[in-house]
């Protein structure tokens, strides 16, 4: 089983910084289609998670573009690249490229 | 608008039995896979099952494999999880979500059924 690890668990950023949350798969979930089967998810309190990017990189429609997703193979990144204070949630990255689809543990993102 | 609509939940004793139901709508049913992921009380989401389009092609997570039951009646755009011999790390908030999340990323989620096991 593929298992993925977020780091950090939490992290605060000012409002307007940039915020960066790593996802690491324990194997490649690189295809030869050329595809990175990973997402990412926000999840606010009480809400349930919502999806932010997909194929690594590829942005769901209506999600602000300060959202982008990087990385490939084993190492990918989420990055905010002006905290507003809507973004306070719980960001899980999840691999879709083998059973049992995987989720990371969670970074929760705070405002300092 | 897509909705999907939980129901279904509720408190059961350990060895107990539940059927959860989704009911999805503004969308063609039918063209989608569907799962369940469950979320544990202040915990992360856990995958727990998944199945095609048609339901000819079902997975499910080890932590539930031969104790529930992945369904789905198209012509009623509903899923369905059927829960049985439940035990108390079942305990968990359970989400439907739009898309086969063993194949591919789901774009849409239910706000979730609570299913409490506790005697």
């Amino acid at each position: 089983d593929i298992v993925m690890t977020q780091s950090p668990d939490s992290l605060t950023v000012s409002l307007g910084e940039r915020a960066t949350i790593n996802c690491k798969s324990s194997q490649s979930i690189y295809s030869s289609n050329n595809k990175n089967y990973l997402g990412w998810y926000q999840q606010k309190p009480g809400q349930p998670p919502k999806l932010l990017i997909y194929w690594a990189s590829t942005r769901e429609s209506g999600v602000p573009d300060r959202f982008s997703g990087s990385g490939s193979g084993t190492d990918f990144t989420l990055t905010i690249s002006s905290l507003q204070a809507e973004d306070v949630a719980v960001y899980y990255c999840q691999q879709y490229y083998s059973t049992p689809p995987a989720f990371g543990q969670g970074t929760k993102l705070e405002i300092k | 608008e897509v909705q999907l609509l939980e129901s279904g939940g509720g408190v059961v004793r350990p060895g107990g039995s539940l059927r959860l139901s989704c009911v999805g709508s503004g969308f063609t049913f039918d063209d989608y896979g569907m799962s369940w992921v469950r979320q544990a009380p202040g915990k992360g989401l856990e995958w727990v099952s998944s199945l095609n389009w048609f339901g000819g092609s079902t997975g499910y997570a080890d932590s539930v494999k031969g104790r529930f039951t992945i369904s789905r009646d198209n012509a009623k755009n509903s899923l369905y999880l059927q829960m049985n011999s439940l035990r108390p790390d079942d305990t968990a908030l359970y989400y439907c979500a739009r898309g086969d999340i063993a194949v591919a990323p789901t774009d849409y989620w239910g706000q979730g059924i609570l299913v409490t096991v506790s005697s």
